[in-house]
């Protein structure tokens, strides 16, 4: 069975920072792209931040950039996500994703989701 | 960044019905579209892609339709299990973004 379950999550005040995590299982993980997706409570969804199987070409939404960042252990079948300089605007659900892409086009959608972990910025 | 609005933001509806979702892009997206149900506290779950790929698990009820700028999701009868909020993802162009969602309500 595919999975994805995420952890690390928290509270934490406005500049702080945590490190959340995302164990795969079920599947070839260095084989396929990963990304984080969020959703503020009772807001949609926004996303963040993706990478390649290999490791590189990570990308970034706007509002999270040069605050966050997209890593991936594939001798531990887990993606990380190091969220840096929190506002209160990152309060929310993070869900871990499997990326898929289709032919021809180069971007993705997500085919598997975890359950989520929730980051909570508060003072 | 390519703007996806949907409509409606909210229906009504009963078991048996035939309901219809729209999502409409700011720019021609080609058939780079994806659609998501999410039931309340679980996470979104793939249905349908490339506008109208059917996700394998994903019951014949649910079908999509649509290229460029103008996308719909059909549920052709609806089921108790099937009411839930529903968004659409674009995925032509980066940075990728999200409908607002509809969320699909018993009458």
């Amino acid at each position: 069975e595919v999975q994805l379950v995420e952890s690390g999550g928290g509270l934490v005040q406005p500049g702080g920072s945590l490190r959340l995590s995302c164990t795969a299982s079920g599947f070839s993980f260095s084989s396929h792209d990963m990304g984080w997706v969020r959703q503020a409570p009772g807001k949609g969804l926004e996303w963040v931040s993706g990478i390649s199987g290999s490791g590189g070409s990570p990308y970034y939404a706007d509002s999270v950039r040069r605050r966050f960042t997209i890593s991936r252990d594939t001798s531990k079948n887990t993606l990380y996500l190091e969220v840096n300089s929190l506002r209160v605007e990152d309060t929310a659900v993070y869900y871990c994703t499997k990326l898929s892409a289709s032919s021809p086009y180069y971007y993705w959608y997500m085919d598997v989701w975890g359950k989520g972990t929730t980051v909570t910025v508060s003072s | 960044a390519t703007q996806l609005t949907q409509s409606p933001s909210s229906l009504s509806a009963s078991v048996g019905d035939r309901v219809t979702i729209t999502c409409r892009a700011s720019q021609d997206i080609n058939n780079a579209l994806a659609w998501y149900q999410q039931n309340p506290g679980k996470p979104p779950k793939l249905l349908i892609y490339d506008a109208s790929s059917l996700e394998s698990g994903v019951p014949s009820r649910f079908s999509g339709s649509g290229s460029g700028t103008d996308f719909t999701l059909t549920i052709s009868s609806l089921q108790p299990e099937d009411f839930a909020t529903y968004f659409c993802q674009q995925f032509y162009t980066y940075a990728l973004t999200f409908g607002g969602g509809t969320k699909v309500e018993i009458k």
